[in-house]
């Protein structure tokens, strides 16, 4: 199974919107409603932002929202705060009982 | 507050083995659905295998680089997941994070800080 395709990089200054695209197939993205994304700082676990494509878990700002068409998936990111700046992954769970991520996004904010 | 604390990392010989272990607290251990995830050095994440719950099955799933390599177990006694590693290659080199599908059951909610192995000669 391939990682799913993600952008190296994205940027956007403060207070502006951001969107980070994930792109699968019909077995992943496309046939599933369990994509997640999450939010990694450098040497930090990996944290939880989005779930089943487009739903918050308790604590995660509003300023953080996600989409599914078919076999992509985006995550967007309003009001741009300097503490956003991280490394975003996307994961898909595919039909086969196993799951597969995104190569990872670096966003940074200037 | 859920806790997962890994341990067992280091360095080990291309071809040896290595178990890791995960403790969990915070939680319903026996109703958690745990999965070991890997990170090489600078790269991206890669999800390695999965064991249910033993209501849920207590089935295990893995990754294709790891399947027939890799063994994951747990111990719902001790409240803890293991990650037995055989057969260790230079490309396994990778922080091991031990994660959870738990309070959200399709997607990983709860992680650990992870646990260095390094395979080198």
């Amino acid at each position: 199974q391939s990682a799913l395709t993600q952008p190296a990089s994205v940027s956007g200054s403060p207070g502006q919107s951001i969107t980070i695209s994930c792109t699968g197939t019909s077995n992943d993205i496309g046939g599933s409603n369990y994509v997640s994304w999450y939010q990694q700082h450098p040497g930090k676990a990996p944290k939880l932002m989005i779930y089943d494509a487009t739903k918050r878990p308790s604590g995660i700002s509003y300023r953080f929202s996600g989409s599914k068409s078919g076999s992509t998936a985006s995550l967007t990111i309003s009001g741009l705060q300097a503490e956003d700046e991280a490394n975003y992954y996307c994961s898909s769970y595919i039909t086969s009982n196993t799951w597969v991520f995104g190569g990872g996004t670096k966003l940074t904010v200037l | 507050e859920v806790q997962l604390v890994e341990s067992g990392g280091g360095l080990v010989k291309p071809g040896g083995s290595l178990r890791l272990s995960c403790a969990a607290s915070g939680l319903i251990f026996n109703n958690a659905w745990m999965n070991w995830v890997r990170q090489a050095p600078g790269k991206g994440l890669e999800w390695v295998g999965r064991i249910k719950s033993k209501t849920g099955g207590g089935t295990t799933d893995y990754a294709a680089p790891v399947k027939g390599r890799f063994t994951i177990s747990r111990d719902d006694s001790k409240n803890t997941l293991y990650l037995q590693m055989n057969s260790l290659k230079t490309e396994d080199t990778a922080v091991y994070y031990c994660t959870t599908e738990y309070d959200i059951l399709t997607a990983f909610d709860y992680w650990g800080q992870g646990t260095l192995v390094t395979v080198s000669s």
